[in-house]
């Protein structure tokens, strides 16, 4: 069974904090994610990754920034915490074709005070 | 633009009911079509894939109609356990960074 794993489930920073989001999948998949879902938004898109060191933008990067330096693992980062990035977050992973589902990790919720 | 679109209820069914949900998507070029069900505070769980021909998997029943361009989900027989939000899935295809998310529909099952 595919098992994708957020090294923190609650979070709270400071504004300005400097945040790592870390994500760990153990299939051997090729593309890994980060979401964002907050209350009547849904889950929106902040980056995407289909290799170890390559990255695509997704709908909301602005504020992120990710890293994917081998391929189980890929982290969000946030430069600088701001309190509109409180939200949960939320890790997937998923192997080639483009027509495999996502399996997502249980997410990380994080507080910006 | 590329959109998926659901209807957010609140669905309150009675226990042992039958409920379906819909969900329509805007792009012809779609390629694949999943439902997900989320319990409240935690992740979205494949629910099934969405096939052309349509599928079952026990109580559960997704259906394709691509020249309507929508996707539908059937429950029979609600369990008090079907209570959660129900999120459609497209993949317009191209590259994994055109999977789109419907905000979900969701399902309350009372005794």
């Amino acid at each position: 069974d595919v098992k994708v794993t957020q090294s923190s489930r609650y979070l709270v920073k400071r504004t300005g904090e400097k945040v790592f989001l870390e994500c760990v999948q153990d299939m051997d998949h090729e593309n890994m994610f980060w979401y964002r879902q907050d209350p009547g938004l849904g889950l929106r898109l902040i980056y995407f990754s289909y290799d170890v060191k390559m990255k695509e933008k997704g709908d909301i990067p602005e504020g992120y920034s990710v890293s994917r330096e081998k391929k189980e693992r890929f982290s969000l980062i946030l430069e600088s915490a701001s309190t509109n990035q409180t939200s949960m977050y939320l890790c997937a992973s998923t192997r080639w074709p483009y027509n495999s589902p996502l399996h997502f990790g249980n997410g990380t919720r994080l507080t910006v005070t | 633009r590329k959109e998926v679109e659901q209807d957010p209820g609140p669905f309150n069914v009675p226990e042992g009911a039958t409920v379906a949900f819909n969900c329509t998507y805007s792009n012809s070029a779609s390629q694949s079509f999943f439902w997900y069900r989320q319990d409240c505070r935690k992740e979205p769980k494949l629910l099934m894939s969405v096939y052309s021909s349509g599928n079952e998997d026990g109580r559960f029943t997704a259906q394709l109609n691509r020249a309507s361009q929508y996707i539908s989900l059937l429950i029979r027989d609600s369990k008090l356990s079907d209570s959660a939000t129900y999120l459609c899935v497209v993949n317009y295809g191209g590259s994994q960074g055109n999977l789109i998310f419907g905000k979900g529909t969701k399902l309350s099952v009372k005794p």
